[in-house]
């Protein structure tokens, strides 16, 4: 059974970078699956940030591109996501998810992490 | 960006209801629109994929169509379980989008 589990400081500071790592359990990060994520303000909808197969091909957000860096980390069967220069519109729910191709579908899922940006 | 349009905003049908929801794409599509369901405080769950395909282990209560700008997603019966919100997401064109969603309760 595939599992996701993300992990990481739940309260940023403004300015800063915030970082989560999403931990899969039950399939091998390196099988063909991409690894996606998505996140969810408060109270609002889904917003794509981005996908990455294998370190090799990474597809982001125009909108957060030039704050936005993942990784795979094959070793610990991890995948990472890093935002730099946070502000409070930053604030919300990141998932991590597991998808055939880089545009989906998302079928699985970790079961979010909340992060406030706030000083 | 592909903006994709959820009617109704929110809704509420007695157990047993037929239920349908619209996405609508401000650009075609083709069938390249996915139906995920997220109940209150949970991460979203995949239903649909391709406009009408169940992905497993789906009810098949749930159903989907639509091509080009126009979808629709239908519960045949309502079901308690079946409280929380609906997106469509569209796979066309990067960046991938979500509809705003529709929220469906029991009256």
């Amino acid at each position: 059974q595939v599992q996701l589990q993300e992990s990481g400081p739940g309260l940023v500071k403004p300015s800063e970078t915030l970082s989560l790592t999403c931990t899969v359990s039950g399939y091998s990060i390196n099988r063909g699956y991409y690894w996606v994520w998505i996140r969810q303000p408060p109270g609002r909808g889904l917003e794509w940030i981005g996908s990455i197969y294998q370190n090799a091909d990474t597809y982001y957000n125009p909108s957060l591109k030039s704050r936005l860096t993942m990784s795979v980390d094959t070793p610990r069967n991890q995948f990472s996501l890093k935002l730099s220069s946070v502000t409070a519109a930053d604030t919300a729910v990141y998932y991590c998810a597991g998808s055939p191709g880089y545009s989906g579908p998302f079928d699985y899922w970790g079961q979010g992490s909340l992060v406030t940006v706030s000083s | 960006d592909i903006q994709l349009t959820q009617s109704p905003s929110s809704l509420s049908a007695s157990v047993g209801d037929r239920v349908t929801i619209t996405c609508q794409a401000n650009q075609g599509i083709n069938n390249f629109l996915n139906w995920y369901q997220q109940r209150p405080g949970e991460a979203p769950k995949l239903l649909i994929y391709d406009a009408s395909n169940l992905d497993t282990g789906v009810p098949s209560r749930f159903s989907g169509g639509g091509s080009g700008t126009d979808f629709t997603f239908t519960i045949s019966s309502l079901q308690p379980e079946d409280v929380a919100t609906y997106y469509c997401q569209q796979y066309d064109n990067l960046p991938l989008t979500f509809g705003p969603g529709t929220k469906v309760d029991i009256k």
